[in-house]
């Protein structure tokens, strides 16, 4: 099974300010066939259900602000805020989608 | 618009059985859906997923125990649920999927099990 490491658990930050997040698989996601990273970003919000932000590591869903932004490859990820709004206040899960069992990370609590 | 709501979350007793339901519509549930399941006050944990072909995957924790169905005619997903465990309790989501990757979330109906 891949494992997905997240850091740090918890991250305060100023409104504006940038906020990264951290992800690590066990073992690559980075199909050789593609030359793609299956690793995406879920975003939930206290109450709701998660929502999807991010998958093929960099590629933004459709309405998702562009201050959200992903990048990694291979085994290490990145989900960055760059100036975090008050609505962007979540918790952030990684999710691999390479193979099954498909793994999520344990999540970052962002706060302002 | 898509939409997933599920049902059929209970209050059950250790060795019970559930089955939950996840209508959905804006979208035909005969491609990639799965379960996915978040304990109180924890992370998520995928449960189990069927592809567009009709084959099934589980979880380790499952396997054995849930099995994953869905009707096509009344545009369903499954999720028949025996031998439950404490370790069960969990608000189950019925997701979406392309591929993989889950791209819709529906909101989740509760699971407690206890005695």
């Amino acid at each position: 099974d891949i494992v997905m490491t997240q850091s740090p658990e918890s991250l305060a930050v100023s409104l504006g300010e940038r906020a990264t997040i951290n992800c690590k698989s066990s073992q690559s996601v980075l199909s050789r066939a593609d030359n793609k990273n299956y690793l995406a970003w879920h975003q939930q919000k206290l109450g709701q259900p998660p929502k999807l932000l991010i998958s093929w590591a960099s590629t933004r869903e459709s309405g998702v602000p562009d201050r959200f932004s992903g990048s990694g490859s291979g085994t290490d990820f990145t989900l960055t805020i760059s100036s975090v709004q008050a609505e962007d206040v979540a918790i952030y899960y990684c999710q691999q989608h390479y193979s099954a069992p498909l793994t999520f990370g344990g999540g970052t609590k962002v706060e302002i | 618009e898509a939409q997933l709501v599920e049902s059929g979350g209970d209050l059950v007793h250790p060795g019970g059985s559930l089955r939950l339901s996840c209508a959905a519509s804006g979208f035909t549930v005969s491609n990639y859906m799965s379960w996915v399941r978040q304990a109180p006050g924890k992370g998520l944990e995928w449960v189990s997923i069927i592809n567009s072909a009709g084959g099934t995957y589980y979880a380790n924790f499952v396997k054995g125990r849930f099995t994953i169905s869905r009707d096509n005619s009344k545009n369903t997903l499954y999720l028949q649920m025996n031998s439950l465990r404490v370790e069960d309790t969990a608000v189950y989501y019925c997701v979406r999927g392309r591929g993989y990757i889950f791209d819709y979330w529906g909101h989740g109906t509760p699971v407690t099990v206890s005695s």
